[in-house]
């Protein structure tokens, strides 16, 4: 099973927003509407910050949204704040025995 | 909810190690668990599932027929069994919780800081 695509990075200015994309394929991203993103700070585990394409657990900020169009998931983050800089990364339930795939992640820079 | 990895270390190929997961702070026997891991500076790859009452079983083509999980729901404990270990299997590896409880699914929700494995010649 190959890792989802994810850009190496992104970056943006304080207050502006950044998106991030997440393509995989009709077996996984585009399959099920379970498209999870996690962040992950350097020397930290990750944390989930969307859960089914579309929802955020209890606690993180509404800046952060995400959606799916066909095999392409999205995350976007608005009003970018200095601690929004870390790695992101996207995963999607892709059936069988392959459970999980996670994407390649992308490293956001806030300028 | 905390969740805390140990049995990691360093262990020549072809050699086994054990990785214990001890759950609290939630009802362990109704979620699901995962391993995942990472390679330091690399992506994240998930590696093994177990349904909350061990009746399914997932792992990754990469660790297929080398891995074992397991869980002990009296013990509030996850394993992961590695056996035949490769220097491709070093990196650290974490257990998380399955966000919704049961055959749900939808994301992992807690994880613990992670257990180091090196599998070095």
């Amino acid at each position: 099973q190959s890792a989802l695509t994810q850009p190496p990075s992104a970056s943006g200015s304080p207050g502006q927003s950044v998106t991030i994309s997440c393509t995989g394929t009709s077996s996984d991203v585009g399959a099920f509407n379970f498209v999870s993103w996690y962040q992950q700070h350097p020397g930290k585990a990750p944390k989930l910050i969307i859960f089914d394409v579309t929802k955020r657990p209890s606690g993180v900020p509404d800046r952060f949204s995400g959606s799916k169009s066909g095999n392409t998931a999205s995350l976007t983050v608005s009003g970018l704040r200095a601690e929004d800089e870390s790695d992101y990364y996207c995963s999607a339930y892709a059936g069988g025995n392959n459970f999980y795939v996670f994407g390649s992640g992308t490293k956001v820079t806030v300028l | 909810v905390q969740l805390v990895e140990s049995g990691g270390g360093l262990v020549q190929p072809g050699r086994s190690l054990r990785l214990s997961c001890a759950a609290s702070g939630f009802t362990f026997d109704e979620y699901a668990m995962h391993w995942v891991r990472q390679v330091p500076g690399k992506g994240l790859e998930w590696v093994s599932h177990i349904s909350w009452n061990s009746a399914n079983i997932d792992y990754a083509d990469s660790v297929k027929g080398r891995f074992t999980i397991s869980r002990d729901n009296a013990k509030n404990s996850l394993f992961l069994q590695m056996n035949s270990l490769r220097a491709e299997d070093t990196a650290l590896y974490y257990c998380a919780k399955e966000l919704s409880g049961y055959d749900s699914l939808g994301g992992l929700d807690y994880w613990g800081q992670g257990t180091l494995v090196t599998v070095f010649s």
